[in-house]
């Protein structure tokens, strides 16, 4: 299936540093969706975005919704150890209708002791 | 709110045997809940979309005779791997939609010997 294009693939931080991860598409999307999955979970919601332009927090976490609606990032500032797993955003395609989800192909994100 | 469980959390089963997985919306009604498989190291991919009352739409490459969708009610749809095999082992994820939200279960990790 269709993929979104998810960058950085991995990142290498040390505790207190602020992470920036994106995700781009070729296609527009009318809502975005940034999740965190842990080992052996299920992806957990972090921030939900339904306009262009949208800038929205959550905490440490800051996202938006890009004007061109084929792109958003996510901001992480001053991380923490828990912050530690694998990032993926997620778009819902302006189908009428669909629910689907378009998924990017994640970020890993490690902390360095 | 908007809790999504899985159940089992993990099984092992023999080549050849048959395995069902149940995802419930605990809090919410989901009239439409999607089943996801994830291998290591990789992003969800959607297996198939289960609509309550109605027969599941399986994504291109997915065989539905061997991935068996039910959606029973209003807050349960359950996935059956028939005649499983090695290379069936995986994550599978299921999620349900809150207007333009998806919320994840905690995952199955089934392993095939």
């Amino acid at each position: 299936g269709q993929q979104l294009n998810q960058s950085p693939q991995s990142m290498f931080i040390q505790e207190g540093e602020d992470v920036s991860m994106n995700c781009t598409s070729s296609s527009i999307f009318n809502t975005w969706l940034w999740y965190k999955q842990d080992p052996g979970e299920g992806p957990v919601l972090l921030i939900a975005l339904y306009k262009a332009g949208e800038l929205t927090s959550n905490g440490r976490l800051t996202a938006q919704f890009g004007i061109t609606r084929k792109d958003s990032f996510l901001n992480i500032s001053a991380s923490i150890p828990s912050d530690v797993g694998i990032y993926f955003c997620a778009g819902q395609p302006p189908n009428f209708g669909n629910e689907k989800l378009t998924f990017g192909t994640g970020t890993r994100l490690t902390i360095i002791p | 709110g908007a809790v999504v469980s899985q159940h089992p959390s993990w099984v092992i089963c023999k080549s050849g045997t048959s395995v069902k997985i149940e995802c419930r919306s605990l809090d919410f009604q989901a009239t439409t809940m999607f089943w996801y498989r994830q291998f290591p190291k990789q992003s969800l991919m959607l297996m198939a979309t289960s609509n309550e009352g109605s027969k599941a739409t399986y994504e291109q490459g997915v065989e539905k005779d061997k991935f068996l969708i039910n959606h029973a009610s209003l807050t349960l749809s359950t996935l059956t791997v028939t005649s499983a095999h090695p290379e069936d082992s995986s994550f599978y994820i299921c999620s349900a939609g809150i207007t333009d939200t998806q919320y994840f279960g905690p995952g199955t990790r089934l392993t095939v010997l």
